[in-house]
This record gives structure tokens, C-alpha cells and sequence, in this order.
């Protein structure tokens, strides 16, 4: 098992600039989250998805923000337009609801610079 | 609305000096306590997930606890490789529907052990 994986690792971009950050959760599970982490703020949720449906974006600071969930094995985040603000590290988790709670599977983050 | 709030925000300790990291918490219900453990430069990992008031987990030098307010994490004995921020997150029931809603993370406790 990869594990949750995402892409990019690293993104610089300009203000203004449209960015896509990519995760791919782990076969089999049905929820996904999109989180952002500050020193501000820490962990903040974004939005999620239960079997490829969004069900909750309140946390998505703004219309800039928008995210996508075409089949259980990709989803996207994208920025448009990018502010310094958005600069953060952005995390993607993954979890299998049928039968319990488990603890979320992380991926490794793409850290966001919007200069 | 459901806060997490954690203490020490930084603690260093030395190699074999056993210490507690604590987690207050305020939520309508709990379904559950989640502690989960980050490395710099990447996603939480996930450690212990407790239920109710009174619960303990183990595993290896880290230990859980759970009272109606608050979880501790006791580490006994550590070692450099414990060395991480450790993040405490508190899963709720949505009042509407009595299912389990989303985690909110409380800011962390960045614990550094020196050899």
C-alpha cells in the first residue's frame, strides 16, 4: 500500500497564478479530506468528500478555492487566483468509514509559496 | 463549538526523563480522541484512537488516557526518535443526526528529546 500520495512536494508560484495540488487516496477508502496547515492556525479542514461526494467545504476560506473528486481515486484542489495568504502546507487524508472510526491516513503535503 | 486545546506548546526533555502531554477538549459528544504524531516535512501518522472516559492504549514508550475532559499521552523512558509534534484531535457527534462528524485538531506540542 503507497499510502496517500500527492503531488506536487513543493509549489512555488506568483500571485495572481493558478495552482493545482493533486492527492490520490488509498484504495478502498471512501472519505476524503483536504486540510491546510499554518503556524497560525495549524490544521485547519478544508473540505471533504464520503464516496467521491463533497459534503462539507465550509472550512474553504474563499470562491478561489475549489476542489474536485472525479472518481475514488483523485481529487484536486485548485487556487485561483493565488494570494501570499495561501501559503501553507496542504494536506490531503484519507479514511475507510465502513464498519468504524479509524484515524485518517495522511499524505506527505505539498507546501504551498505564493510569492 | 468544539475546541482542542493542548499543553505544553513546547517541551524538551532528556533522554529517560518520563513526562505527560495534555489535551483539553470541549465538545457537544464525543465519539472520539484521536492522537496522531508529526515529523517536520510531513502528514500526521496516526497513533491512538480512544472512546470513552477511562480507555488507555499503549504502544511501545507512549501511553493514552481519557477522562470526560481532557487525554493525556505519558511517555516513559524516550528516546531521540520520539522527538516530534504530537497532535491531539477530537472527533464529535453531529447533534442532528447522532453520526460521527469530522476531526478538529487541537495546535500541537512540539516535544524535543536530547540525548
Amino acid at each position: 500500500d503507497a499510502g496517500v500520495i500527492q503531488s506536487p512536494r513543493h509549489e512555488v508560484t506568483e500571485m495572481g497564478q493558478e495552482v493545482t495540488l493533486r492527492c490520490k487516496p488509498i484504495s478502498g477508502h471512501n472519505s476524503l479530506f483536504w486540510y491546510r496547515q499554518t503556524m497560525m492556525r495549524g490544521l485547519e479542514l478544508l473540505i471533504y468528500f464520503n464516496n467521491n461526494v463533497p459534503i462539507d467545504d465550509s472550512g474553504m476560506p474563499e470562491d478561489r478555492f475549489s476542489a474536485k473528486m472525479p472518481n475514488a481515486s483523485f481529487s484536486t484542489l485548485k487556487i485561483q487566483p493565488s494570494e501570499p495568504r495561501d501559503s501553507a502546507v496542504y494536506f490531503c487524508a484519507s479514511r475507510d468509514t465502513g464498519g468504524g472510526y479509524y484515524g485518517y491516513t495522511f499524505g506527505s503535503g505539498t507546501r504551498l509559496t505564493v510569492v | 463549538e468544539d475546541q482542542v486545546t493542548q499543553s505544553p506548546e513546547a517541551l524538551r526533555l532528556q533522554e529517560g526523563e518520563s513526562s505527560s502531554l495534555n489535551c483539553s477538549y470541549t465538545v457537544s459528544g464525543l465519539r472520539g480522541l484521536f492522537w496522531y504524531r508529526q515529523d517536520p516535512g510531513k502528514g500526521p501518522e496516526f497513533l491512538f484512537t480512544l472512546y470513552s472516559a477511562g480507555e488507555e492504549k499503549e504502544k511501545e514508550r507512549l501511553k493514552a488516557t481519557l477522562t470526560k475532559k481532557e487525554s493525556f499521552l505519558h511517555i516513559t523512558a524516550p528516546k531521540p526518535e520520539d522527538s516530534a509534534t504530537y497532535l491531539c484531535a477530537v472527533q464529535p457527534y453531529a447533534a442532528s443526526s447522532g453520526s460521527a462528524r469530522q476531526l478538529t485538531f487541537g495546535s500541537g506540542t512540539q516535544l524535543t528529546v536530547l540525548p
